[in-house]
C-alpha cells in the first residue's frame, strides 16, 4: 500500500490567496484526521471525518478554512483567504475504523504539506 | 474529560545509554494509547500501542511501554539509546477524542 498520499509536498503563496491541501487515505480505511503542526501550538486536530461525514470539526480555527470529503479516498482541506499566521505543516491520516465510544484505531499519517504564506 | 501531558519537552541522553520519556494521562474511561515518532521533516509513525490487553507493550526499534494504572502513566522507554532515535515523540491518548500531547524532543548524544 502506497501509505497516505499528501500534495502539494511545498505550497509557498502570498497572504489574500486560495489554497487547496489535498489527501488520499489508505484505501480501505473509513476516517480521515486533518492536523496542523506549528512550533507554538504543537499538533492540533482540525477536523474528522467518518464515512465521508464530518465528525468533529470544533478545531477548525475559522471561516477562512474548510475541509470537505466528496467521496472516500479523496479529501480537501481549504484556506481562503490565507493569512501568514495559517504558515503551518499541514497533516491527514487515516484509520481503518473511526475514533469514537471504545474505538481507537491507529492512525496513519501521511508525510504532510508544509505551508507557506507571505 | 481526558488529557495527555508529555513530562518533558526536551530530553538528552548519550548513546547507549537508556531512553525514558514520560506520559501522563487523565480520563475517566480506560484509553487507548499511543506512542508516535516524528523525525525531522516527516510525517508521524507509530511506535506501540496499548489497547487493555497488556500492560507492557513492546514496539518498534526496541521501543517499550508500560501501562500504570494506579501511576496512570504510560511512560516510553529503550535499554539503550541508538544515534537514530534522535526524534520528537508524542504520547496520545484518546476514548472519544483524540489528544495528543506536546511532544518530547529527544537528543542523542555521542
Amino acid at each position: 500500500d502506497a501509505g497516505v498520499i499528501q500534495s502539494p509536498r511545498h505550497e509557498v503563496t502570498e497572504m489574500g490567496q486560495e489554497v487547496t491541501l489535498r489527501c488520499k487515505p489508505i484505501s480501505g480505511h473509513n476516517s480521515l484526521f486533518w492536523y496542523r503542526q506549528t512550533m507554538m501550538r504543537g499538533l492540533e486536530l482540525l477536523i474528522y471525518f467518518n464515512n465521508n461525514v464530518p465528525i468533529d470539526d470544533s478545531g477548525m480555527p475559522e471561516d477562512r478554512f474548510s475541509a470537505k470529503m466528496p467521496n472516500a479516498s479523496f479529501s480537501t482541506l481549504k484556506i481562503q483567504p490565507s493569512e501568514p499566521r495559517d504558515s503551518a505543516v499541514y497533516f491527514c491520516a487515516s484509520t481503518l475504523n473511526g475514533w469514537g465510544l471504545g474505538n481507537t484505531d491507529t492512525q496513519y499519517f501521511g508525510p504532510g504539506t508544509r505551508l507557506t504564506v507571505l | 474529560a481526558q488529557s495527555v501531558t508529555q513530562l518533558d519537552s526536551h530530553v538528552s541522553v548519550s548513546e547507549g545509554t537508556p531512553v525514558l520519556l514520560r506520559c501522563n494521562y487523565s480520563s475517566s474511561y480506560s484509553p487507548s494509547l499511543f506512542w508516535y515518532v516524528q523525525h525531522p521533516n516527516k510525517g508521524l509513525q507509530l511506535l506501540l500501542k496499548y489497547t487493555s490487553a497488556a500492560t507492557l507493550v513492546k514496539g518498534i526499534n526496541g521501543f517499550e511501554a508500560e501501562f500504570k494504572k494506579s501511576e496512570t502513566s504510560f511512560h516510553l522507554t529503550k535499554p539503550s539509546a541508538h544515534m537514530s532515535d534522535a526524534a520528537e515523540y508524542f504520547c496520545v491518548g484518546g476514548y472519544q477524542k483524540v489528544t495528543f500531547g506536546t511532544g518530547t524532543k529527544l537528543q542523542v548524544i555521542p
